[in-house]
């Protein structure tokens, strides 16, 4: 049984370009949650999508966006790319209800140079 | 918004030694979770708590979901060095389809 898989692994960018993140979910799993993780922090939610829509957001500019697919798997695209965006980035799957629990991927780690 | 303190920041413990760890928040949640995450990898889940007062274990580890809902704390007991690692709180409130992240606890075990 798959778990929770990211792609890339790591990914370098300069900043004001774009970046898109890719997340595929625990088998099972309709809800993608993405977020982002600063060093020494611990994550931060950006947003959550469910049944192809933004089901939630947290305090994250527009230059965030994201999209889910009809197999479930989701994307989180980053505009302008700012220093201040080099994070790793989490992918979180779960069953569908806001409360059920999420289980996470690795990350991808973006670095803004 | 809502926040979670977590505490303490860091801890160093001989192999053997319990430990313990919290995590307070100013508004309350429906579900308490602790994580633990090693370096480059996602946090992985440890015990999930639903229900005020519950205490529920696994294996060396017990968490405990405070009967104030502001509140949680993870022992481990007997520890370790694949005990190595940052150990997050995290809360959920009804609804709100996301999980609120402390800053997690870094514990150093030495053999």
């Amino acid at each position: 049984d798959a778990g929770v898989t990211q792609s890339p692994t790591h990914l370098i960018k300069t900043r004001g370009q774009q970046v898109t993140l890719r997340c595929s979910p625990k088998s099972g799993h309709d809800t993608v949650s993405w977020y982002q993780q600063a060093l020494g922090q611990g994550p931060q939610f950006i947003f959550q999508y469910y049944e192809e829509e933004e089901r939630q957001r947290g305090n994250f500019p527009d230059r965030f966006s994201g999209h889910q697919f009809p197999n479930y798997s989701s994307e989180l695209n980053v505009n302008a790319l700012l220093l201040g965006d080099s994070a790793l980035y989490l992918c979180a799957s779960s069953a569908g209800q806001p409360t059920d629990t999420q289980y996470f991927g690795p990350g991808t780690r973006l670095t803004v140079l | 918004g809502q926040q979670l303190n977590q505490s303490p920041q860091s801890m160093f413990i001989q192999e053997g030694e319990d430990v313990s760890m919290n995590c307070t928040s100013s508004s309350i949640f429906n579900t308490w979770l602790w994580y633990k995450q090693d370096p480059g990898e996602g946090p992985v889940l440890l015990i999930a708590l639903y229900k005020a007062g519950e205490l529920t274990s696994n294996g060396r580890l017990t968490a405990q979901f405070g009967i104030t809902r502001k509140d949680s704390f993870l022992n481990i007991s007997a520890s370790i060095p694949s005990d190595v690692g940052i150990y997050f709180c995290a809360g959920i409130y009804t609804n709100a389809g996301k999980s609120t992240f402390g800053d997690g606890t870094t514990l150093t075990v030495k053999p």
